[in-house]
This record gives C-alpha cells, structure tokens and sequence, in this order.
C-alpha cells in the first residue's frame, strides 16, 4: 500500500497568513492526488484533484502544486473559514489511501 | 443539487451485520464510480471500497474484504455497502461519496471523491 505522510500535524496560523502544508508518498503516484477540507461534524470537502486542479466553487487562494511523491497545499491569505482538518488522498493505485491530515488552528 | 444521502448505520454487536444505504440525487449514478470512506471516532479518513459504473468492478481495503460487499442499482440511484462480521475496529461514521465524473461510463484517473454523503454511524459494541 502508498503510504502518505502530512506535515505538519498541526499548524497554528492567523488570518491573513499564508499557509503551506506538504504530503508525501512512499512511492511515485505521479500527480493523481487530492486534497479534501474537513471541518468538524462535517463531512470532507474536495478541494484539489490531480495536484493542482481546483474544484468548482473552491476560492482561488487554495492551490496545489507537485508531482511525484512530493506536493503541497497552498492557502494564499488564511481566512476565518479555513481554520479546519486538511487531507491529502492519494488515487494512483488502490487501496487508496489518505494523509494523516493537518489541523490548521488559530493562532 | 448534488445530495447523497446515507442511512442503514446503528449499534450492532460484534460479529453481527449492517446494511448502509446511500440514496443519490442531481447526478447521474450510473456515470460516476461510487466509493465508502469510514472515518474512525476521533481519526482520519479511512477509504474503505469502490464499484464501477458498471457495477462488474469492485475494490476493498484488507481490512474488510471477505466481510463487506460493495454493490449498487443505477436505476435506483442507490449504493450500498453489506456490512458482515463486523468488528469492534469498524466502528466509525460511514461515508458514501462519488468519484470523479465518468464519461460514457468510462473511467480514466477519477478516484478523487468529489461528492459526499453527510455519514451514517456505525458502532460495534457489546
């Protein structure tokens, strides 16, 4: 099985920041990677598809970049919505396999 | 409006059985690869399995295979998950989401999961 590894774990920030989390796979998936936004009691929200598409209705300030086994998630300027539980997933291989996630709280 | 709308989930003793339900909405089922994601108590997202469009295709994570069964009726907009020989481990709230749009039915690198149900809960206890 691809393992994914997210750092950091947790990640305090303020609004306005700009935020940069980074998953990696224990093998190359080449960019069929995903990230989700999980806030509490909700259920995940697609963000990123294939390392840098961004989904419809998603602002402009998240983006992903990466290939490989290296990508990131960026959020240009952390706004008060964003503070939540960020997943990386990757869909190269099955079983497909998620990120241990990263808690992006306020600071 | 896309809704997927999960229901079937309880408390059920160990070694028993579940069936989960997902009942879709806005979307053509029979165009879009459907997945389970469970999602521990306090954890992370675990996928647990997915059927292709045309129903012939089916995935499982180690953990549940040989217990869970995958299945689907694009005519009744439906996905369903038969839940066997459950195990305390698989408590968790239970997630139907749908893959990438599939055109034709023809599924090329969707496994992204870009709708999601709102969860059912599952707990195995005694």
């Amino acid at each position: 099985d691809i393992q994914m590894t997210q750092s950091p774990s947790t990640l305090s920030a303020s609004v306005g920041d700009r935020v940069i989390i980074t998953c990696r796979a224990s093998q190359s998936i080449s960019g069929w990677l995903a990230w989700y936004q999980q806030k509490p009691r909700r259920a995940p929200k697609l963000l990123i598809y294939k390392a840098s598409t961004l989904e419809s209705g998603v602002p402009s300030r998240f983006s992903g970049s990466g290939s490989g086994t290296e990508f990131t998630l960026t959020i240009s300027s952390l706004q008060p919505g964003d503070f939540a539980k960020y997943y990386c997933q990757q869909y190269n291989s099955y079983p497909w396999t998620f990120g241990q996630g990263t808690e992006v709280e306020i600071k | 409006d896309v809704q997927l709308v999960e229901s079937g989930g309880g408390l059920v003793q160990p070694g028993g059985s579940l069936r989960l339900s997902c009942v879709v909405s806005g979307f053509t089922l029979s165009n879009y690869e459907m997945n389970w994601v469970r999602q521990a108590p306090g954890k992370g997202l675990e996928w647990v399995s997915n059927i292709s469009t045309s129903e012939t295709i089916t995935h499982y994570v180690d953990s549940v295979k040989g217990r869970f069964t995958i299945s689907r009726d694009n005519a009744k907009n439906s996905l369903y998950l038969q839940m066997n020989s459950l195990r305390v481990e698989d408590t968790a709230v239970y997630y139907c989401a749908s893959g990438g749009h599939c055109p034709n039915g023809v599924c090329q690198h969707t496994g992204y999961l870009q709708h999601w149900g709102q969860g059912t809960l599952v707990t195995v206890s005694s």
